[in-house]
């Protein structure tokens, strides 16, 4: 049982214009998510997380949606770079325990 | 430099014969973890460490063994390796909070023949 998913396993994007990577949860005592992203050859590098107390949280060209209706969570990256190119995955923890549930990854490639 | 090494980065090995994997921290961070990744399954958890001599199962712990004897080091132990345990491992730790973010080591990519 994926309780947290990535429908989308790859997306491209023009330089400059938005990439959104989305994901959705099932179990609603998720109550903090991160996003990662992964170059080849690299282990995962924390990106921006969001605590389900907020709807939105932005850090320089990436802002984090969560929508708790819709146990749905998106990325926006705006301008996307070609440095961008990266598999992305979401994360979904739980306060007090000790662990995150990973979704299975997107894969972005933004087109120079 | 903050970070969390692991060795070996690659390795080819038999059925059968036992193999570790190592994995050392140096941000005095309490929690240790090791997961793997296949394609279409993400990043799944094997065993976790909230401190010294603490440890406990992840996800999908069977077939393998962990130590945490010293804070920095998380050593992943394979006792008997099948071949669906070729895969690709990270080791990670954080600082105590939950909500604290993972680092990430460069991954250890594992072959068993």
């Amino acid at each position: 049982d994926q309780q947290v998913k990535q429908n989308s396993p790859s997306l491209s994007v023009q330089e400059g214009r938005i990439s959104i990577l989305n994901c959705d949860y099932t179990n609603s005592m998720f109550d903090y998510f991160l996003w990662y992203k992964k170059y080849p050859a690299e282990g995962p590098t924390f990106l921006i997380s969001i605590s389900s107390i907020k709807d939105k949280n932005e850090d320089g060209r990436f802002t984090v949606f969560l929508n708790k209706s819709a146990k749905h969570l998106s990325l926006h990256i705006v301008p996307s770079q070609p440095g961008d190119s990266a598999v992305y995955f979401c994360a979904a923890g739980i306060s007090g325990t000790y662990k995150y549930i990973f979704g299975t990854g997107t894969r972005l490639k933004v087109l120079a | 430099e903050a970070q969390v090494t692991q060795n070996p980065r690659y390795l080819i090995t038999v059925t059968g014969k036992k193999l570790t994997v190592t994995c050392s921290q140096n941000m005095n961070h309490e929690y240790m973890s090791w997961y793997r990744q296949d394609p279409g399954l993400g990043l799944r958890q094997i065993y976790y460490s909230m401190n010294v001599e603490v440890t406990d199962k992840g996800d999908v712990p069977e077939g393998y063994k962990v130590s945490r004897k010293e804070k920095r080091n998380f050593p992943l132990i394979l006792e008997s390796p099948s071949p669906n345990q070729t895969s690709l491992y990270f080791c990670a730790s954080r600082a105590g909070g939950y909500n604290s973010p993972l680092h990430f080591g460069n991954g250890t990519r594992l072959t068993v023949t």
